[in-house]
Order: C-alpha cells, then structure tokens, then sequence
C-alpha cells in the first residue's frame, strides 16, 4: 500500500506570496491532518479534515486554509505569506473515522519564504 | 508551560546501549499515546501505539505508560547507529471535538555512535 504523499517536496516563495501545498492520503483513509513544523515550535497541529469537511482546527491565523476532495486528497494555502511562515509542513492520514487513531505522516513539504 | 514535555537532549549513546526516552504530559483527557522517530528532512514515522498504561513490546522497542504519573517512555534495547534520529512522543485527547489532532512534545535528538 502506498504511503502519504505531499507535493511538491521543496518550495521557494516571496513574502506576500501565497502558496498551496498538495497531500494525497493512504488509500483508504479518510482523515488527513495538517502540521507545521519548525525548529522553534515544533510540531504544530493546523487543521483536520474529513469527508470534506473541516472538524478541527489549530490556532493559526486564516491565512492558513485548507480543503478535502471527495478523493480524500487534501490542500492547504497560505495567502500572504510572511518569513515566519518557513516551515516544514506535514500532512498525516488515518483510518479512523474519529481521526484518533494512528497517523502516518507524508515525506512534508519544504516551504522556505524568502 | 507545554501540554507535552520532552527533553530534548541532545543523547549520544555507544552501540548496544539500552535508551531510555521519556515524556510527561499534563491533560488527564489524552488517552491514546505514540511515538515517532524523525530521520533529518523526512516525515515523521509512526513507531508505537498504545492506549492502556504499562508496556507494549514491539522488537528492540518497548512503550510504557504510567497514567497515573501522566508519564511515558520509550525503550530502545541493543540500541544502532541506524536508530540515530529525532524521537517525538505524541498523545491524543480523546474527548470532545479533537479530531485529528495530536499533541507532540519537542522530540528528542539521539546519536548511535558505533
């Protein structure tokens, strides 16, 4: 079975920019959450989706977006990018209907805000 | 003060050693425990799972829980260079509207050195 995927794998962005980030979950899952993660915060839980629809969000500002298909696959944008938006973002799916179950986490994408 | 607190180290250990890594959480309502290692510029890798207190073997690596000390380990026996990596506890409330979202402490930077 195919892991998580996420493309692309690196990003250069300009500040002011906005960016959208791509992950497609293990065949079968139908949760898929979003992290970001930084060497100052660490992991950091975005947002969580299911069947379409968002049931759980991080404390981020709404810059921070994000959508599901009927696919399962998942995007997340930020508009206006700034510096401190320079993360490692990882998405994780689950076979949970309650998405507390294991998390198996893509390779993430490298954003680097410039 | 961190819902999960984890040293960060960094721990450097010889080959064969017994590594102890270690967690305390402070919200009685996390009920699902995990751990993930972290290879440099990969995703995390989901390598325990557990829900009761005590312990759960799994090859050279042993979980324990102790929810009563809100405290849990993770044992790495005959320990290799190849174990070298970033080690991330990680728990789950399993109340409420916490879909989705797990709770990581900062990870813990372990070197095997042969």
């Amino acid at each position: 079975k195919a892991g998580v995927t996420q493309t692309p794998r690196y990003l250069i962005k300009t500040r002011g920019q906005q960016v959208t980030l791509s992950c497609s979950p293990i065949s079968g899952h139908r949760s898929v959450s979003w992290y970001q993660q930084t060497p100052g915060q660490g992991l950091q839980f975005l947002f969580e989706y299911f069947s379409e629809t968002q049931r759980n969000k991080g404390n981020f500002p709404g810059r921070f977006s994000g959508r599901q298909f009927s696919n399962s696959r998942s995007e997340m944008n930020v508009s206006t990018l700034e510096l401190g938006d320079s993360a490692l973002y990882l998405c994780a799916s689950t076979s949970a209907r309650g998405g507390l179950g294991e998390q198996y986490f893509g390779p993430g994408t490298r954003l680097t805000v410039t | 003060q961190k819902e999960v607190e984890q040293d960060p180290g960094p721990l450097s250990v010889p080959e064969g050693a017994i590594v102890s890594l270690n967690c305390t959480y402070s919200n009685s309502a996390f009920q699902y425990f995990m751990w993930y290692r972290q290879y440099s510029r990969k995703g995390p890798e989901l390598l325990m799972y557990t829900y009761s207190s005590g312990n759960k073997e799994d090859g050279r690596f042993t979980a324990q829980v102790d929810k009563s000390s809100k405290y849990i380990s993770l044992f790495i026996r005959d320990s290799q260079p190849s174990d070298s990596a970033t080690y991330l506890c990680a728990t789950v409330n399993a109340g409420g509207t916490s879909y989705g979202k797990l709770t990581f402490g900062q990870g813990t930077i372990l070197t095997v050195h042969p």
